[in-house]
């Protein structure tokens, strides 16, 4: 079955303790991307990867590291989560970002104390 | 800059009746793709339909179909015969086809409640 994986589904950590979200798409596309969903700001782009080594940021980078050394996986890192982390993050996957559908994982909600 | 604005956070609609949502977006690009995309309780991201820029015709599914205006950059979403089921946040997105910065551009999303 086609789909983009994310581990953990619910996280609640403490300030300061990094932590990683995994993603991982069985598609082979290309292109791949972190989002946060926040009531009344939709969805913010992260960071996004356009094949293996190549990475962006998006409008709400700080704070995020990301990875993509294999086509299939991009984790999402938060090397001292803060509090203002807290949120809904998905990852998604398309064949390019021309016209194409963005495939999203089921989402992760964190909570940062 | 891009943007997408859904101006409704919020909208009602009786059950088996028909809504439209609204997505306004500013751009100087002639050539782009404009989504719909729908969020139930369960979180999943789910496309509803899809138009590119170059067509005239506006894009149908079932019950949900658009009405695009691209010189008023409108692009509004009309669900028919509403169901329970369509009860979710939807969002609208905007992407470039020659998309320099490959960036993806989402709106704030429109909270649609349907009344039995």
């Amino acid at each position: 079955e086609a789909q983009v994986t994310q581990n953990p589904r619910y996280l609640i950590t403490v300030t300061g303790k990094k932590l990683t979200v995994t993603c991982s798409q069985n598609m082979n596309h290309e292109y791949m991307s972190w989002y946060r969903q926040d009531p009344g700001l939709g969805l913010r782009q992260i960071y996004y990867s356009m094949n293996v080594e190549v990475t962006d940021k998006g409008d709400v980078p700080e704070g995020y590291k990301v990875s993509r050394k294999e086509k299939r996986n991009f984790p999402l890192i938060l090397e001292s989560p803060s509090p203002n982390q807290t949120s809904l993050y998905f990852c998604a996957s398309s064949h390019g970002t021309s016209g194409t559908e963005q495939f999203f994982g089921p989402g992760t909600r964190l909570t940062v104390l | 800059a891009q943007t997408v604005t859904q101006s409704q956070p919020e909208m009602s609609v009786q059950e088996a009746e028909t809504v439209t949502l609204s997505c306004t977006y500013d751009t100087s690009e002639s050539d782009y793709y404009l989504f719909w995309y729908k969020q139930p309780p369960s979180r999943q991201m789910i496309l509803v339909i899809r138009q590119e820029a170059y067509k005239q015709q506006n894009a149908t599914e079932n019950r949900f179909s658009v009405n695009f205006q691209k010189a008023a950059k409108s692009f509004s979403l009309k669900i028919s015969d509403s169901q329970l089921g369509d009860a979710a946040m939807y969002f609208c997105a905007y992407i470039p086809l020659k998309n320099r910065d490959d960036k993806i551009i989402f709106g704030k999303g429109t909270r649609l409640h349907i009344l039995p």
